[in-house]
Order: C-alpha cells, then sequence, then structure tokens
C-alpha cells in the first residue's frame, strides 16, 4: 500500500541545536517534494520545494535532501531557535497525465525547540 | 495583500443538520482546493477548482458534499446532512496556477465540530 511516514513522535531539542526531519514514503514515485510549516489553528505554509533530480535545498536556516532511492527526504533545521516551533508536513508532488499535479500530505512532526 | 479567507471559523452541529463553509482566494489565483484535515493528520483534498471547472472531485464524498465556484472566484463547499465523522479542519487553498512551481497558499480553516 502507498504511505507516507513522518516521525510520529514530537521532536525535542534545545536552541542552537539542529533539528532534522525525516519524511519516507513507498509505493509513490514523486516528481518533487514540498515541505510545510504549520502552527497551532493554522494553515500550513509552503518552505521548500526539491525536484526528484536535486539532492538537495537551502533556504536560509533550511536545508531539505531528496533521496528518490531510498524514498526519504530529510528536512533540517540549523540554529534552531523556539520560534521554529510547529507541526512540519511534507507533501510528495505527483504528475499525472495531462500534467495535473496533486499533492500528497504525510502526517507532519511536531517540533518543539526549547530555551 | 489579503490571504485565502475563510469563514467561518469554527462551527458547532448537530448531526444530521447542514453546513456550509466559504472561501475567498487570493486575487488572480485561478486554482483553488479544498481540502480535509483530521486531528494529527496531513490534508487531504477534497477537490479541485481550475476556474470554475472542478478538475478532480475523485475524493469529495458526493452523497453529502458539494461544491461550487461560481464565476471562479469564491467558493463554497457543502455538507448535507453532517455526521459525527465530518468533525475535522476543511482548508481552502488557492495558487496562481497548478503546475510544479506553483506555491499553494492556505487559509486558516474552518473547524468544524458535530455533536
Amino acid at each position: 500500500s502507498q504511505k507516507i511516514e513522518q516521525n510520529s513522535e514530537a521532536l525535542n531539542i534545545q536552541e542552537g541545536k539542529t533539528a532534522t526531519l525525516t519524511c519516507n514514503y513507498t509505493n509513490y514515485s514523486p516528481a518533487y517534494l514540498q515541505w510545510y510549516r504549520q502552527d497551532p489553528g493554522r494553515g500550513p505554509v509552503f518552505l521548500l520545494l526539491i525536484r526528484e533530480n536535486e539532492k538537495e535545498k537551502r533556504k536560509e536556516r533550511l536545508k531539505v535532501t531528496f533521496d528518490t532511492t531510498l524514498k526519504q527526504s530529510l528536512f533540517h533545521i540549523t540554529a534552531s531557535q523556539p520560534a521554529d516551533s510547529a507541526t512540519y508536513l511534507c507533501a510528495l508532488g505527483l504528475i499525472f497525465s495531462g500534467g495535473y499535479n496533486k499533492l500528497i500530505f504525510g502526517a507532519g512532526t511536531r517540533l518543539a525547540v526549547h530555551p | 495583500e489579503a490571504g485565502v479567507v475563510q469563514s467561518p471559523r469554527y462551527k458547532i452541529i448537530e448531526k444530521k443538520q447542514p453546513v456550509a463553509f466559504w472561501c475567498n482566494p487570493i486575487s488572480g489565483h485561478n486554482t483553488l482546493y479544498w481540502y480535509l484535515q483530521n486531528l494529527g493528520q496531513g490534508p487531504e483534498l477534497l477537490i479541485r477548482y481550475e476556474n470554475e471547472e472542478a478538475v478532480d472531485d475523485s475524493q469529495l464524498p458526493k452523497d453529502r458534499f458539494s461544491a461550487e465556484r461560481l464565476k471562479g472566484v469564491d467558493s463554497t463547499l457543502k455538507i448535507q446532512p453532517a455526521e459525527l465523522g465530518d468533525s475535522a479542519v476543511y482548508l481552502c487553498a488557492s495558487s496562481f496556477g497548478q503546475g510544479m512551481d506553483e506555491t499553494q497558499y492556505f487559509g486558516p480553516g474552518t473547524r468544524l465540530l458535530v455533536l
């Protein structure tokens, strides 16, 4: 069956450390992958996109890797801050015939950064 | 620039009652999405519009759910009759197009509780 797995347990880290979140998938062949941030009571906010032919993408303190052999994406936040505390969602981007794109979201990982 | 607007933010109804949610996308965005998000889960696509045309409603339970996007701008999602299992957050999102590089912008969602 098709699955997207993100760390189900909350990730607790100390301020200043690097947070690493994992997104594993099975029986999907995504053309791209996106990461979103979601705060309580709010909708998801887009952070980064990485294509299947890209190994790594960076944006400020954020870094995403995409390994289509391992079927895994890693999301890193360096020099983490308490303001980074949120739920982070990965979303697989599927492209169907006719060029139709669709996002399939994982359940998300809750990150808590402690001072 | 105003973001995606949704109303109401919260709704409590008794089962078997009808309910409607409204979404105003970002100005100029042709693509509009309705997602369902259960607690602890990622968003799941219910329906996607390209202008006023519903181009993917495969996940919409058509026996009780309906949606419309008259004039290709605002959209309404309706449930009639609501069931206990419909309690969730209903998210609306919009994007300029629907390609890989088109960022989806989410509204804050409508939290529905069916008693």
